[in-house]
């Protein structure tokens, strides 16, 4: 009966490196949300996928920032060429499929991701 | 632009009492707000969710009431125990696909 499942909990990388987050939603989840929670700020939305799709990346840098979710598999969430400033705990979230009402949104544990 | 503001920042009351979080948001066009709770190092686990519909929701020694048009949300605590201490987020979900979040209140319940 598992929840959200990101891993690792911990990464660790020095600038200029590539970061890869993976998250796997709860069973019979399709939509996936990421956030990024910087230190002492709220968490702030990034991308929302449903599967092979990607439905808004508003929040998402223009530059060295991904996102998928293929049709097997966990959501990756990639930065390249790391900086000092992403430095940040990385929330994803998901929600089930249907109409009506919004489905609540489910979290993981986080990614904590450190920059050396 | 939808902005969330939690009040107080943080907050420490002694075991036993009743408490108050306050949350207010900017655009009152929402489908749902919700509560979760927080702990150091860990994820988020969802408290309460109020549809834009309802006016209140009570789960245990918690209850969340929602003034849609006021644009204001508060989560009673009721006899608060040490085990409550951690930060409460309030967060909103609009017409977008996504939650806007407040930064949250620090609660610290003290035996």
């Amino acid at each position: 009966n598992a929840g959200v499942m990101q891993n690792p909990r911990h990464l660790v990388r020095r600038r200029g490196q590539e970061a890869r987050l993976r998250c796997s939603p709860m069973k019979g989840h399709s939509h996936v949300y990421w956030y990024r929670q910087l230190p002492e700020e709220g968490l702030k939305f990034m991308v929302y996928l449903q599967k092979e799709n990607i439905i808004d990346e508003s929040g998402m840098p223009k530059e060295r920032f991904s996102a998928e979710f293929p049709k097997e598999g966990p959501s990756i969430l990639r930065i390249q060429q790391v900086v000092r400033g992403d430095s940040a705990a990385y929330f994803c979230a998901s929600s089930h499929t249907g109409t009506g009402a919004p489905q609540p949104q489910h979290f993981g544990d986080g990614t904590r991701l450190s920059i050396l | 632009k939808q902005e969330v503001t939690q009040i107080p920042a943080a907050l420490s009351v002694p075991e036993g009492e009743n408490l108050v979080l306050n949350c207010s948001f900017t655009d009152s066009a929402i489908y749902n707000l919700q509560w979760f709770r927080q702990d150091p190092g860990k994820g988020l686990t969802s408290l309460l969710l109020i549809q834009s519909s309802q006016r209140e929701q009570t789960s245990g020694r918690l209850n969340a009431s929602l003034d849609k048009s006021s644009g204001r949300s508060t989560l009673y605590i009721a006899a608060s125990q040490p085990g409550d201490s951690a930060t409460y987020l309030c967060a909103v979900k609009t017409g977008a696909n996504n939650l806007f979040f407040g930064t949250g209140t620090r609660l610290t319940v003290i035996p």
